[in-house]
């Protein structure tokens, strides 16, 4: 099946910073990818769209300023969580849309941040 | 807009059981449904997909049924074992290339 990576898998970093996070589908080509953040013991909620070539679509809430999302490639896409507090610290989860058949998503393994 | 609740929110049986893992959509158009499970500190692993147009899918001991009119669908496990225990997630698709919401997911324990 198709395989979808990210890293790092956890990080750990000082309020202030800036974190990139890393999304790859490593035997497929993926024009639309999709971010998602998840609190302890919560579902998954959505953050925003990735879209190759053109500018990610964001989920009501979430602040394009400060989750800078690029995604250059059709198989890679980034999530940079700008100036981070200790309230972004969550697992962020990234999927990739296949191209073809019924659309399945798959999904990375997920990243742990934590913001000291 | 789409909700999604998933019944119930913990479970734990004891090894052995058979057990049925809930989940409801308020709207009923949707393109398919997807169960996933998650262990803990871990990303999504998909179980079964359901297009809109099927009842059912089956995979060893997992089936997964949908009432697209109702708002419905149902996770079948059966003979749990320890190693079932995990969250497990429904989640709705309303477009070919839309993204998914999800339910809250159940927490499961499977005791030995």
């Amino acid at each position: 099946g198709a395989v979808v990576s990210q890293h790092p898998s956890w990080v750990i970093c000082k309020s202030g910073t800036s974190v990139k996070i890393e999304c790859r589908s490593l035997d497929f080509q993926a024009t639309t990818m999709f971010w998602y953040r998840q609190f302890p013991k919560q579902s998954l909620m959505l953050m925003a769209t990735s879209n190759e070539g053109s500018k990610a679509t964001y989920e009501q809430g979430v602040e394009k300023d400060k989750f800078l999302i690029n995604h250059a490639s059709l198989t890679l896409s980034t999530l940079t969580v700008t100036s981070a507090h200790p309230e972004d610290s969550s697992f962020y989860i990234c999927s990739a849309r296949a191209p073809a058949g019924d659309n399945e998503q798959f999904f990375g393994p997920g990243t742990r941040l934590t913001v000291l | 807009k789409q909700e999604v609740t998933q019944i119930p929110a913990a479970l734990s049986v004891p090894e052995g059981e058979n057990l049925v893992l809930n989940c409801s959509f308020t709207d009923s158009a949707i393109y398919n449904l997807q169960w996933f499970r998650q262990d803990p500190g871990k990303g999504l692993t998909s179980l079964l997909l359901i297009q809109s147009s099927q009842r059912e899918q089956t995979s060893g001991r997992l089936n997964a049924s949908l009432d697209k009119s109702s708002g419905r669908s149902t996770l079948y496990i059966a003979a749990s074992q320890p190693g079932d225990s995990a969250t497990y997630l429904c989640a709705v698709k309303k477009n070919a290339g839309n993204m998914l919401t999800f339910g809250g997911g159940t927490r499961l324990m499977v005791k030995p």
